[in-house]
């Protein structure tokens, strides 16, 4: 079974285009991420939303904007894209709990690229 | 502003060798810190330290951390081609939502 699934797994789009990531979680977690991961392998968190609360928004352009219907889905709606948002974007879940229980799991990641 | 460190960025070993991977961090509200490995796609996670001076394992894969000094090492003995990846290490702050994510250690073991 699939934790943490994203789809699509690749997107290629022109610029200006608008374009939505999917992700979603069977774990039960109550938090989930969105990460992008530059061509230098660099993993930037960009999203967190807890119970379908955004809670961590970092400097990131208004032209993405993440959505979670349910706490089991955070999905990502990019518009207007650029070049430099080609990247991989993973999505993340976590739960977390007394005693030392942070676990994060990545989903498979998204390749975008955008000619 | 908080960051995490990791060194060295790239290394480059033969089968058996052991290595120590080394990652440093200044975070506000200091949660526990995670390492994961990333080979070709998602980053899998590896081990989370909260404590001290307390060993884990796993196999050939040990991790502690020092929160005095506020560093965490990652050994690897008889290392194996299968062990090629990248190391990331990460630290979690405030109420465990927060995840900040060193620039990872790109690690070569050839035959």
């Amino acid at each position: 079974d699939t934790a943490v699934s994203q789809t699509p797994k690749y997107l290629v789009t022109q610029m200006g285009n608008d374009k939505s990531i999917k992700c979603e979680q069977n774990l039960g977690h109550d938090t989930m991420y969105w990460y992008k991961q530059d061509s230098k392998k660099f993993l930037k968190i960009m999203f967190s939303y807890n119970n379908k609360e955004l809670i961590i928004n970092e400097t990131v352009p208004n032209r993405f904007s993440p959505k979670s219907p349910d706490k089991a889905h955070l999905n990502l709606h990019i518009n207007s894209l650029e070049l430099g948002d080609s990247a991989v974007y993973f999505c993340a879940s976590s739960s977390w709990g007394g005693g030392g229980t942070d676990t994060q799991y990545f989903g498979p990641g998204t390749r975008l690229t955008v000619l | 502003e908080d960051k995490v460190v990791q060194s060295p960025l790239s290394l480059v070993v033969h089968e058996g060798d052991t290595v120590t991977l080394n990652c440093s961090y200044e975070v506000t509200n200091f949660r526990s810190l995670l390492w994961y490995k990333q080979e070709k796609k998602a980053p899998t996670f590896l081990f989370m330290l909260t404590s001290s001076g307390i060993e884990k394992k796993s196999g050939r894969l040990s991790s502690i951390l020092d929160k005095k000094e506020l560093f965490s090492i990652l050994n690897i003995t008889a290392t194996q081609t299968g062990d090629s990846a990248i190391y990331l290490c990460a630290v979690v702050r405030d109420y465990g939502q927060n995840f900040v994510f060193g620039p990872g250690t790109r690690l070569s073991v050839l035959p």
